[in-house]
This record gives C-alpha cells, sequence and structure tokens, in this order.
C-alpha cells in the first residue's frame, strides 16, 4: 500500500489477556518503529528494527511487551498479560533508512484494557 | 538525556489570524534533528519538517515558517492566516545523529491547536 498500515484499528480486550498488534510499513522501508500514545505518557519510543540489526528494544516498558519484524516488512507488537495501563494509541511508523529522514506514521491501535 | 517542551498545551484562535507554536529542546548531542508533526483527528501523525542542527536558517513553505535558534535551544512553528484546517495536534521531536546510537524520536507533549471560523 501506499502508507503504513495498522491492524487492528480498534482492539477491546479483557485484562490478562494477550494481544497482538500488527503494521505493515511502506514498502521498501528499512527502519521500523512503535509508538504508544497515552494520556498520561504522551508519545513514547517502544522499540525500533533496522534491516537484519538487533532491535532497540529500550523503550519496551516490561517483559510482558516484545514485538518481531518477519522478512525485513510486517512487525507484530505482542503484549501479553495486558494490564489497564497498557491501554493506550500504539502507532507504527516506517522510513527509508535510520537517521534524519522523516517517519511516516500509521493510523495507529486503539487499545482498551477493561 | 534528551527532552523536548512544548509550553503550549492548548491554543485556540481566531479564523486569519497567526499562531507561533513554542518547542524548546535539550540534548548533550552536537548534531541532531528536529521535527514537526501535525496529528489532525483522524489520529495519523503527518510529517511537516525536518531541520538538522547544522541548518540554521529559517524556512517558510507556504502559510507554514519554522525559526530554529540554537542559542536558545528553540524550534518555533509559526502558521500565517491560519485556517480552520490546521487545527489538529502538533508535535515538536528530536533525534540524535546516527553515529550516537539509537534512532528514536523524543516528542514533547504537544500543543493543541483550535482555529475557530
Amino acid at each position: 500500500g501506499a502508507g503504513v498500515s495498522q491492524s487492528p484499528s480498534n482492539k477491546v480486550t479483557e485484562k490478562g489477556k494477550d494481544v497482538e498488534l500488527r503494521c505493515d510499513p511502506i514498502s521498501g522501508h528499512t527502519a521500523l518503529y512503535w509508538y504508544r500514545q497515552s494520556l498520561g505518557q504522551g508519545l513514547e519510543f517502544l522499540i525500533y528494527f533496522q534491516g537484519n540489526s538487533a532491535p532497540d528494544k529500550s523503550g519496551l516498558p516490561s517483559d510482558r511487551f516484545s514485538a518481531e519484524r518477519t522478512g525485513g516488512s510486517v512487525s507484530t507488537l505482542t503484549i501479553q498479560r495486558t494490564q489497564q495501563e497498557d491501554s493506550a494509541v500504539y502507532l507504527c511508523a516506517s522510513s527509508l533508512m535510520v537517521g534524519g529522514t522523516e517517519a511516516f506514521f500509521g493510523q495507529g491501535t486503539r487499545l482498551t484494557v477493561v | 538525556a534528551q527532552k523536548v517542551t512544548q509550553a503550549q498545551t492548548e491554543i485556540s484562535v481566531v479564523e486569519k489570524e497567526d499562531v507561533t507554536l513554542d518547542c524548546v529542546y535539550e540534548t548533550r548531542d552536537t548534531t541532531y534533528y528536529l521535527f514537526w508533526y501535525k496529528q489532525p483527528p483522524s489520529g495519523e501523525l503527518v510529517f511537516l519538517i525536518r531541520r538538522n542542527s547544522f541548518d540554521e536558517q529559517n524556512e517558510i513553505s507556504g502559510r507554514y515558517s519554522w525559526n530554529f535558534q540554537k542559542s536558545t535551544s528553540s524550534f518555533n512553528f509559526t502558521i500565517t492566516a491560519s485556517q480552520v484546517v490546521d487545527s489538529a495536534v502538533y508535535f515538536c521531536a528530536l533525534s540524535s545523529h546516527p553515529r550516537q546510537g539509537a534512532q528514536k524520536l523524543v516528542f514533547g507533549q504537544g500543543t493543541r491547536l483550535t482555529i475557530n471560523p
């Protein structure tokens, strides 16, 4: 597609359940980022992937969060044993290369943990 | 540590007024990048501008202009003759140079701009 695609657009889950959020980056973009946007914390970096390099996981808030990127393209962010504080909009972005080039963002997945 | 401060939480103006959104940043890096993004109600972050730390020239793009001043660590954004379609949340962001580590954007808290007809 022309832009970064995220699915689902909305997800409501019960506390304690696992969820998977998907991101399809722009074709040819080697860098992929996950961010979280919540009322209390604003926009926070979670993780990024660059080509075949080891991902930078320094922003993941706990070991319940993990992400993978298969074949250098699609990425899945997994949250295990969800908690209410995980409720947020999860944004994915991709860019041509790591560095100063602009990142293009998807519309996000709104996660609500009840 | 890197930090971006957008002191204005909300701004409301009448259409056709000029409005300036403030952004102040902190970084120990000598080379870095500054960005502005727009987030309309649809939720998608829209890239507006990137500026590297070596380029202090101000930039104008239509009704938008940016004033980068390293001496005050500021990267302010001005909309001239504002329009209702400019209503959105605007984020200023900072990232470090590739050699100095991971490329992650540090965002300000955002400024909600409302343009009233």
